[in-house]
């Protein structure tokens, strides 16, 4: 069965510092999504991706994160300059046009130091 | 604006018992509604969805869910837990009915289940 996939599992990185999350959504899917979960709390909306462009963005999706599909299989989101509080699971998701149900990924524990 | 509510932080039943886990939800228009399974260091599960029809829903792992309207609930159910059950479980809905709309978890319940 096709899965969301995640690289890397965990990434510790230094505060200011760029990062980037990748992830292949399933092939046939067409909306792509990045939510995230900070330990013990809620799963929150960042983003999401249709058509090639940002279809809505939470307001933690500040001028420090942005989302590319450089190919026509990866999604990335890269955070420019990491700050504590950024630190998190990071979960790409996709799901198919006629369907509303997402498929997410493994996740990326990030963690900032 | 859409949301849903999980009363409880934690579910404990003993193995062989039927379970429940509540969600209650708040929308305008008809709600698009999931529950979703998260094993320990593993992603969101995709369990079942409710759309439009039937009010019970059959989804993965023996799962059900029953979508009552009257009382703005979305239970997930399953008549015989197993202890390979426990895990967290998230209620969700759909945010709004653009065609990238989002999903809105609710902050998730415990599922314990005892051998």
């Amino acid at each position: 069965e096709p899965e969301v996939t995640q690289t890397p599992s965990h990434q510790v990185t230094q505060m200011g510092q760029e990062v980037i999350l990748r992830c292949v959504p399933i092939s046939n899917h067409l909306y792509f999504y990045w939510y995230r979960q900070i330990l013990g709390q809620k799963v929150e909306f960042l983003v999401s991706f249709y058509n090639n462009e940002i279809s809505e963005k939470s307001e933690i999706f500040d001028d420090q994160f942005s989302v590319e599909r450089p190919d026509g299989s990866n999604f990335t989101l890269k955070i420019r300059s990491t700050k504590l509080e950024d630190s998190a699971m990071y979960f790409c998701a996709s799901r198919l046009a006629r369907e509303y149900e997402q498929y997410f990924g493994p996740g990326t524990r990030l963690t900032v130091t | 604006a859409q949301s849903v509510a999980q009363p409880e932080d934690q579910v404990n039943v003993a193995e062989g018992n039927p379970l429940t886990v509540k969600c209650t939800y708040s929308v305008s228009g008809n709600p698009y509604l999931f529950w979703y399974v998260q094993y320990p260091n593993r992603g969101l599960q995709f369990l079942l969805k409710y759309i439009t029809g039937d009010n019970l829903v059959k989804g993965s792992y023996g799962f059900e869910a029953e979508f009552n309207k009257s009382q703005t609930s979305f239970h997930l159910k399953k008549p015989s837990a197993l202890v390979s059950d426990s895990a967290l479980y998230f209620c969700a809905v759909r945010a709004s009915k653009s065609s990238a709309s989002k999903i809105i978890f609710g902050s998730g319940t415990r599922l314990s289940i005892r051998p």
